[in-house]
């Protein structure tokens, strides 16, 4: 089955502190992986990309393939990143199409 | 450039009936899908169409169609509208699948 799973609703944590959002993903061949943010009152929008190994307002993520994880990662949580965050991923099995998880709502407090 | 548009913002009809929404993608991408977004759901696809051709639905029912033109213009339409097809409607176009999407803002459609 093709399934991306964000074990939590929702994640707080303190300014400057770490923040770790977990994205496991089931899936049979070689997916693209995404994260996708949306903040309050803004549309969804795309994060950063695996296959760009980019680092995007300090959050990375790294694809771990025996564990099949693309957790996002930043090491210092600024305010502005409170917003809610959702992992996905991209392939043709079964038929092209891009899946998402439940969603992280992250809550950064001062 | 133009972001992904999506028209209208807002609809709310009643039972039984059909709506129609609009989607323009950004100038030059060919791929629109749309998804289904609830608070109890999440973000549930519908379907993907890439020059005119749709390559995947996800699980709605029939009464859930949608096409694309040559423009890479697209629409949704839900027949026989019921309560629990209320939620929000994103459009979003990509040039691939490498890229990612860029969504709209969506429609808001209420079922009564």
């Amino acid at each position: 089955a093709q399934r991306v799973t964000q074990p939590e609703k929702l994640l707080s944590v303190f300014k400057g502190a770490p923040v770790e959002l977990k994205c496991n993903y089931s899936y049979s061949g070689s997916p693209e992986l995404f994260w996708y943010v949306q903040y309050s009152r803004q549309r969804l929008q795309l994060l950063l990309r695996h296959i760009s190994r980019e680092s995007i307002k300090g959050f990375t993520a790294d694809l771990n393939k025996g564990e099949t994880s693309f957790h996002l990662k930043k090491p210092f949580a600024q305010e502005e990143d409170s917003a809610m965050y959702y992992c996905a991923l991209s392939g043709n099995t079964g038929g092209f199409k891009t899946i998402f998880g439940a969603g992280t709502r992250l809550f950064v407090k001062a | 450039k133009a972001g992904v548009t999506q028209t209208p913002r807002y609809l709310i009809k009643t039972r039984g009936q059909q709506v129609t929404l609009s989607c323009s993608p950004i100038s030059g991408h060919r791929s629109v899908s749309w998804y289904q977004q609830t608070p109890g759901q999440g973000l549930q696809f519908l379907f993907e169409y890439f020059s005119e051709t749709q390559r995947n639905k996800g699980n709605f029912p029939g009464r859930f169609s949608g096409r694309q033109f040559s423009n890479s213009r697209s629409e949704m339409n839900v027949s026989t509208l019921e309560l629990g097809d209320s939620a929000l409607y994103l459009c979003a176009s990509s040039p691939g699948v490498d890229y990612g999407y860029t969504f709209g803002s969506g429609t808001r459609l209420t079922v009564v």
